[in-house]
């Protein structure tokens, strides 16, 4: 079944010290895998995206994710998280047929 | 600066009302969605229209319809409400072609409790 997993429901960290979401995906053909990140109370934000071209992709706010095919994943890193980084992280995978798989979100803690 | 929005961020409705949730966007994407979101379960798709008057249901149709009379508006209709309909309901928008993007934009989302 074609489908996006992220496997840690809450992930905490330090400010400062670096940090990664991860993201694994399971779709036939090239993915095309998008993070999305969602503040309290707020819709859910565009961060970056993943079509063709380089594996690592660089997006808002300082973020980035390195896409890895033999590993089927997509992980979210940042070299050094805010406090205001705080929110809740979602994976996505285009369908084909321009609908989406989102997984069931990690919500990050930036630790002062 | 593209902006999705939705009719209301707070609803309290009674089980067995017809509810309308409305979604206005103003950036000519063909495609709009609806999602609902519950803790645990992230979004999961209602609807999706890829044209005025077209749609294909998602992963979770049941007690729900849509309509698309024009470009900008994507409606969702809760036929009779009931309590498991209880939920933060997300609209996005995105274009449908790969060179202009495949990204979603998301309204803030409405809170639905259903009593």
């Amino acid at each position: 079944a074609q489908s996006v997993a992220q496997p840690e429901d809450q992930v905490n960290v330090a400010e400062g010290n670096p940090l990664t979401v991860k993201c694994t995906y399971s779709v036939s053909g090239n993915p095309y895998l998008f993070w999305y990140v969602q503040y309290p109370n707020r819709g859910l934000q565009f961060l970056l995206k993943y079509i063709t071209g380089d594996n690592l992709v660089k997006g808002s706010y300082g973020f980035e994710a390195e896409f890895n095919k033999s590993q089927t994943s997509f992980h979210l890193k940042k070299p050094s998280a805010l406090v205001s980084d705080s929110a809740l992280y979602f994976c996505a995978v285009r369908k084909p047929g321009n609908q989406f798989y989102f997984g069931t979100g990690t919500s990050l803690t930036v630790i002062p | 600066d593209v902006k999705v929005t939705q009719s209301s961020r707070y609803l309290v409705k009674r089980t067995g009302e017809k509810v309308f949730l409305e979604c206005v966007q103003d950036m000519d994407h063909e495609n709009m969605f609806w999602y609902r979101q519950d803790p645990g379960l992230g979004l999961r798709l209602i609807y999706f229209s890829y044209d005025v008057k077209m749609k294909e249901k998602g992963d979770i149709p049941e007690g729900y319809s849509v309509s698309r009379e024009k470009k900008e508006r994507f409606s969702l209709i809760l036929e009779s409400a009931s309590t498991n309909q209880t939920s933060m309901y997300l609209c996005a928008s995105s274009f449908r072609r790969r060179e202009q993007g495949y990204e979603q934009y998301f309204g803030p989302g409405t809170r639905l409790t259903v009593t």
